[in-house]
């Protein structure tokens, strides 16, 4: 089963206006953290935003911000104000407590294109 | 500040040929490093990490295989490449005291 999914392959938002990509988690594990990576067409992955699962309060880091749902298992990532440069692959991560490597698992990522 | 360098940025390899990628972290010590493999349009897979010099746990059979020198440097091989160990490599760390893994530039390795 897909510990990480991103359903939407690929998305528009116009310039300067609010976009939303959805990532769903399975985990038993309690103790678990999540991430947000961007993936510029240079291909290096730039770390955006982390959530822990013991987290009280959502993440936010400038214009992001992860909208942590722990009981629908989703943690999804908002981008307010789009700007042109945020056009990249995002890709959802988790990285679960009862492993000791802290290896991370990605889902298929999601496409985002800005419009001007 | 912390810098994770990844050499060489492009690579093309005949089938059959060995490989070397090379990674270094730079404003740290002792990091978590971790190589991972990213085919065309998808999401990473985790290859190898380690936890300190001589430390490799292998999280995939296949024929690549890493080493871990120096503190810094974490090197991928192989002896005899395949079709399908074409991909985008990707170097990461972490620090012990944190969760997130930060990532190098990568490589694009294409195998002919």
């Amino acid at each position: 089963a897909q510990k990480i999914t991103q359903t939407q392959p690929g998305m528009f938002v116009q310039e300067k206006e609010a976009v939303t990509l959805d990532c769903t988690y399975d985990t038993s594990d309690p103790s678990y953290g999540l991430f947000w990576y961007k993936q510029p067409s240079s291909g290096e992955m730039i770390f955006l935003i982390y959530q822990g699962s013991y987290d009280q309060q959502n993440a936010t880091e400038g214009r992001y911000s992860l909208n942590f749902q722990k009981a629908r298992k989703s943690a999804n990532l908002v981008i307010s104000a789009s700007q042109l440069g945020d056009s990249a692959m995002y890709f959802c991560a988790m990285r679960e407590g009862r492993d000791s490597s802290y290896k991370l698992i990605f889902g298929s990522g999601t496409r985002l294109l800005v419009r001007p | 500040s912390q810098t994770i360098h990844q050499w060489p940025a492009t690579l093309v390899q005949p089938v059959g040929s060995p490989l070397s990628l090379e990674c270094t972290v730079e404003g740290t010590s002792n990091p978590n490093l971790y190589w991972y493999r990213q085919a065309a349009g998808r999401g990473l897979q985790l290859l190898f990490y380690s936890v300190g010099i001589g430390q490799i746990s292998s999280e995939v059979p296949q024929n690549l295989s890493a080493s871990r020198p120096q503190d810094r440097q974490f090197i991928l091989s192989s002896k005899k490449l395949l079709l399908s160990d074409s991909g985008f490599y990707l170097c990461a760390w972490r620090a012990s005291s944190t969760d997130t893994q930060y990532f190098g530039p990568g490589t694009r390795l294409t195998v002919l």
